[in-house]
């Protein structure tokens, strides 16, 4: 079966420093890959996704960038954190392909920015 | 745009009591439509989904069913439990989207069950 994991659970960092967050996917090959952004009180706002090693899709600009370096591994950066991008991160994984399909949340990432 | 609209929270109700959340969604030609759950502190959870019109999902006794005509997927349930008490997120992915394949989110319904 497929898992999806996400670390670390809870950051809490200084305005201006850099980020790094983690998603792997066991299970499955070539998955679309997702970043989304909950703020407190709020819908998921997608900020980033992935069809394949290397590519990657903004879909907000901002000063948060995404990475996938391997098929399973999925990574969202900052230089400078903003106060702003404190909020809960989710990553979430489909079946690559065409047609539509579930999505599979991970546990999520809690990043609070003071 | 695809967009999806939920009834603005809480709903508190009392346990036993019977539940509806209403959604509607904008898209065009036959999106699949979803129902996902978020526990305090945790994330998403697929709770149902249907992928075409007059389909019904189901699952732990909630059921939402696809209905064209009026664009909505009201999600229910015929007798809350304290341990429903979450957060309930509508969500629409496009047919035949294929690259993007990213889901299209209501901006949530929080239920509060109390005993």
């Amino acid at each position: 079966s497929q898992t999806i994991h996400q670390w670390p659970a809870t950051l809490v960092q200084p305005v201006g420093s850099p980020l790094s967050l983690e998603c792997t996917v066991e299970g499955t090959s070539n998955p679309n890959l997702y970043w989304y952004r909950q703020a407190a009180g709020r819908g998921l706002q997608l900020l980033f996704y992935s069809v394949g090693i290397g590519q990657i899709s903004s879909e907000v600009p901002q000063n948060l960038s995404a990475s996938r370096p391997q098929d399973r591994q999925f990574i969202l950066s900052s230089k400078k954190l903003l106060l702003s991008d404190s909020g809960f991160y989710l990553c979430a994984w489909t079946l690559g392909g065409t047609g539509t399909d579930t999505q599979y949340f991970g546990p999520g990432t809690r990043l609070t920015v003071l | 745009g695809d967009s999806v609209t939920q009834m603005e929270g809480p709903v508190t109700l009392s346990e036993e009591a019977f539940l509806t959340i209403n959604c509607t969604y904008t898209a065009t030609g036959y999106p699949s439509l979803f129902w996902y759950v978020q526990y305090p502190g945790e994330g998403l959870q697929l709770l149902l989904k249907a992928t075409k019109a007059d389909d019904k999902g189901s699952n732990k006794g909630f059921e939402a069913t696809y209905r064209k005509e009026t664009t909505s997927f009201h999600l229910e349930k015929g007798s809350v439990q304290v341990s429903d008490s979450a957060v309930y997120f509508c969500a629409l992915s496009p047919f035949m989207d294929t690259g993007r394949r990213a889901l299209t989110f209501g901006s949530g319904t929080r239920l509060q069950v109390q005993p």
